[in-house]
């Protein structure tokens, strides 16, 4: 009864590779973000779908393209992926976008050499 | 810009120990205002959040934190630190961004705890 799951747990790949990463909440939530933490543990949003519509989009490069097919999803594709993508990558939801609460899951550990 | 400043990287205590963390925010309104913990390898769990009413605030596994307006700080506190209190403190704060909110997240303390 996990309320904010991604996959994988662990992504190791090449420069020059297109992956992605998968998340999905089963708590209701209309909101959806996602957040980088890097090796320096520094966290940050990038993202955030509110009812599966982009809200916030953190001038993240356009490498980085967040896919929400429903509410309860909201995807990561990263193309052309590079040495500083290495991160850790938090998916996380809140009720709507008034809510400050969030829910964050587990984390994506990519590593990319 | 709103920030989150998390003055001390690392700090060490011994098992028993009280504990103080610190955590000073630049918001211009009133600030919504969280502490969570990323054990080793996991995500983020929320300890405690301050919206409103009473400054100081209870959270999960006994820590507490004061909110203080004219230090604009946010410590959080624990009397009696346990060995599985080891790991990384994250205090935030909740900007809105025209209706829409965001974390601000500080840059995190790494709690050791001696034995």
């Amino acid at each position: 009864d996990t309320a904010v799951s991604q996959t994988p747990k662990y992504l190791v790949t090449q420069m020059g590779n297109d992956k992605s990463i998968k998340c999905e909440q089963n708590l209701g939530h209309d909101t959806m973000y996602w957040y980088k933490q890097d090796s320096k543990k520094f966290l940050k949003i990038m993202f955030s779908y509110n009812n599966k519509e982009l809200i916030i989009n953190e001038t993240v490069p356009n490498r980085f393209s967040p896919k929400s097919p429903d509410k309860a999803h909201l995807n990561l594709h990263i193309n052309s992926l590079e040495l500083g993508d290495s991160a850790v990558y938090f998916c996380a939801s809140s009720q709507d976008i008034s809510v400050l609460w969030i829910h964050f899951g587990p984390g994506t550990r990519l590593t990319v050499t | 810009a709103q920030s989150v400043t998390q003055p001390d990287i690392h700090i060490t205590v011994s098992e028993g120990a009280s504990l103080e963390l610190r955590c000073n925010y630049s918001y211009g309104a009133t600030p919504y205002l969280f502490w969570y913990v990323q054990s080793p390898g996991q995500g983020l769990q929320l300890l405690l959040k301050y919206f409103s009413g009473d400054t100081l605030v209870q959270g999960i596994k006994g820590f507490e934190a004061e909110f203080k307006r004219s230090q604009s700080s946010f410590n959080l506190r624990k009397p009696s630190v346990h060995w599985s209190d080891a790991a990384e403190y994250f205090c935030a704060v909740g900007e809105d961004t025209s209706g829409t909110y965001k974390y601000i997240f500080g840059t995190g303390t790494r709690l050791k705890v001696l034995a």
